[in-house]
């Protein structure tokens, strides 16, 4: 089982549409969670950091953490074209060390 | 301010010559890490300074790698013997402090290495 599971996508939603990516781990120690953007031939920028249960807004993103269920989503409302990238799920371990354990990607196709 | 940057930016080796991979982070930075990505694959750990000393090297892949941060800012990457599984993009990140796990990576352009 890999430490940080994602659907590799393709996730094609309209313009304008709501975005759901999901992500789960199996360190049920995991203590902190972002969700990284990476457009292709780019390197990952963190857009979402997430530490405790329950939702965090910023923008136009919703970030979703549900440590019983060791499930993280990100949600993108008013999809826009531009959101087009490749969305990785990270999680660092329990204590005091910041190693990050990344997903593999869900690619997000936003469709005008 | 100037954020990571790496060099070179591409990198074509024959196999089994041996490569340096520069790394410069946002100064001031205390945590420095190193990943490897691999084509459609998210990035894999490789290792990780805190100011000089090397905390982890666990995820280096054989002794070929090594990774190095002498005076606690600029890093050299250097593997040795390429292979042609060595083939990815090798990404840098630093983080300004230490501690549990809350602070962000900023992330480098990477070096692309291709190994023919």
């Amino acid at each position: 089982q890999k430490e940080v599971e994602q659907n590799s996508g393709p996730l094609s939603v309209p313009e304008g549409a709501i975005a759901s990516l999901n992500c789960t781990y199996s360190d049920r120690g995991s203590q902190s969670f972002f969700w990284y953007r990476q457009y292709s031939g780019k390197s990952p920028e963190l857009i979402m950091s997430i530490y405790s249960n329950g939702d965090k807004e910023d923008g136009r993103f919703t970030a979703q953490l549900n440590k019983a269920s060791q499930y993280v989503s990100l949600l993108i409302r008013d999809s826009q074209p531009s959101d087009s990238a490749t969305y990785l799920c990270a999680v660092t371990p329990e204590g005091g060390y910041q190693k990050v354990t990344f997903g593999t990607g869900t690619k997000l196709q936003v469709i005008p | 301010g100037a954020g990571v940057s790496q060099s070179p930016r591409y990198k074509v080796a024959k196999r089994g010559q041996d490569v340096a991979l520069r790394c410069d982070p946002i100064s001031g930075h205390v945590s420095l890490f190193w990943y490897q990505q691999a084509l459609g694959q998210g990035p894999e750990f490789l290792t990780y300074f805190q100011n000089e000393a090397q905390l982890d090297k666990s995820g280096l892949p054989s002794d070929r790698f090594f990774a190095e941060r002498p005076e606690g800012s600029v890093s050299t990457l250097k593997i040795q013997r390429t292979q042609q599984e060595d083939s990815a993009v090798y990404l840098c990140a630093s983080s300004p402090r230490t501690g549990p796990g809350t602070d962000t990576q900023y992330f480098g352009p990477g070096t692309r290495l291709t190994v023919l």
